[in-house]
């Protein structure tokens, strides 16, 4: 059971460059989310879904996209990469809107130079 | 909106011996859920506990338990015994257990606490 699966799991940008952080989960999950960490503050909300076909922001969507065209895969889209845009970045999954937690990705670290 | 605090930065324990991290959190509700995650060297991030808001039992995870003090929003997590496996960042979550526009389901989390182990 691969559970939720993010690639890349490390990559360097360069400024203006654009990528897509790929997401997948076998659990047919419905909820799917991608935050963002940053030393010393936390993980923050990017974007999320309630199932495909449906997204929306969370707290820091800027300079980023989703799209969910099936249940299983969840891509996160940076454009016009900028420093700020340095983080970890996790994928996670849930069946029940996270009221028993989620299942995480591995990350992806994200160095934008 | 929500707020979690972790304000110990960095705590540290020797091997065996038990530690606290604390957590306490800003809500205006009555039902929520509350989760202490833990992201070792790896990144993975694991779920260690999980606390019901409604429920006055402190959960209880083999050798992790919470204390849970609904009045004083305050959710600290003691490691019992403590091993150098256990050495990791911990973070604190909340959910908010209400329906509408929270029902996304969005975990709002701490700023961590890192815990060294020493042997």
């Amino acid at each position: 059971n691969a559970g939720v699966t993010q690639t890349p799991k490390f990559r360097i940008l360069k400024i203006g460059q654009s990528m897509t952080l790929q997401c997948a989960q076998d659990m047919n999950h419905n909820y799917m989310y991608w935050y963002r960490q940053d030393p010393g503050m936390g993980l923050k909300l990017i974007y999320y879904s309630v199932g495909a076909g449906i997204t929306d922001k969370g707290e820091v969507p800027n300079g980023y996209n989703v799209s969910r065209s099936t249940t299983e895969y969840f891509p996160l889209r940076l454009e016009l990469a900028a420093p700020s845009q340095t983080s970890v970045y996790f994928c996670a999954s849930s069946p029940k809107g996270g009221i028993y937690g989620y299942t995480f990705g591995s990350g992806t670290r994200l160095t934008v130079v | 909106a929500q707020t979690v605090t972790q304000s110990q930065p960095e705590m540290s324990v020797q091997e065996a011996e038990t530690v606290t991290l604390s957590c306490t959190y800003d809500t205006s509700e009555s039902d929520y859920y509350l989760f202490w995650y833990k992201q070792p060297p790896s990144r993975q991030m694991i779920l260690v506990i999980r606390q019901e808001a409604y429920k006055q039992q402190n959960a209880t995870e083999n050798r992790f338990s919470v204390n849970f003090q609904k009045a004083a929003k305050s959710f600290s997590l003691k490691i019992s015994d403590s091993q150098l496996g256990d050495a990791a960042m911990y973070f604190c979550a909340y959910r908010s257990a209400g329906a509408g526009g929270t029902s996304y389901g969005k975990l709002t989390f701490g700023q961590g606490t890192i815990l060294t182990v020493h042997p």
